[in-house]
């Protein structure tokens, strides 16, 4: 997990509520991610970001918006939790801490509990 | 869609023993990595293969590579506890700035 962190680590909201899950980088990578995780269905995911300001959909991108201001910030919103949004979040960065194309690094995850 | 699969879903072996688990593809691919990850935390990059490459190894970890069949394998000699895990194999899209897991392999080294 070194060089990357996720926050918060957990969290319980209520259904219609804003969620914004935080991650940060030290590494200066231009590729993050954020995934989730869920029983039977693997890691699928949600949005990535290519740059500061340029972002794009994954596989499950509807009601989660994303945002990159910073190199080393990549925040995840949940605009209105809904109780399908419980899962474990992941973020991860991609590349250059072993050098090899495609590789990703992983932060230690947030699990959202959308009650 | 590229999601690999991963057979079998679930493993139980003996510790010392070899675990083999396997991973298909659909389409084309420039390389195939294998992740690892231990109850409750974030996945860990095992190793990478190149769509040249028909088989590497890590320490205990053997990885092969069959483009014909779309196929790899990853095996771990001599299991130890420590083992215990999920396994993912992931699969490039013919880009470099996305990969795409399987639903893993939950992996029990059994004492």
């Amino acid at each position: 997990d070194a060089g990357i962190t996720q926050s918060p680590r957990h969290k319980v909201t209520e259904t219609g509520t804003p969620v914004t899950l935080r991650c940060h980088q030290t590494e200066n990578h231009r590729y993050m991610y954020w995934y989730r995780q869920d029983p039977g269905h693997g890691l699928r995911l949600i949005h990535y970001s290519y740059g500061v300001k340029d972002t794009d959909k994954g596989e499950v991108s509807d009601g989660y918006s994303v945002s990159r201001s910073k190199t080393e910030d990549f925040l995840l919103t949940l605009e209105s939790a809904t109780s399908s949004q419980t899962s474990v979040y992941f973020c991860a960065i991609q590349g250059g801490l072993a050098g090899g194309p495609n590789e990703q690094f992983f932060g230690p995850g947030t699990r959202l509990t959308v009650l | 869609s590229q999601q690999g699969e991963e057979d079998p879903q679930a493993l139980s072996i003996q510790e010392g023993e070899n675990a083999t688990m396997n991973c298909s593809y659909k389409t084309s691919i420039n390389n195939l990595q294998w992740y690892r990850q231990n109850s409750g935390r974030g996945l860990v990059h095992l190793i990478l293969i190149r769509s040249n490459e028909r088989e590497k190894h890590s320490g205990r970890l053997r990885v092969t590579l069959d483009t014909s069949k779309k196929s790899s394998s990853l095996l771990i000699t001599a299991s130890r506890a420590a083992d215990t895990a999920s396994y993912f194999c992931a699969t490039d899209d013919g880009r470099d700035d996305k990969i795409i897991f399987g639903k893993g392999t939950r992996l029990h080294i059994l004492p």
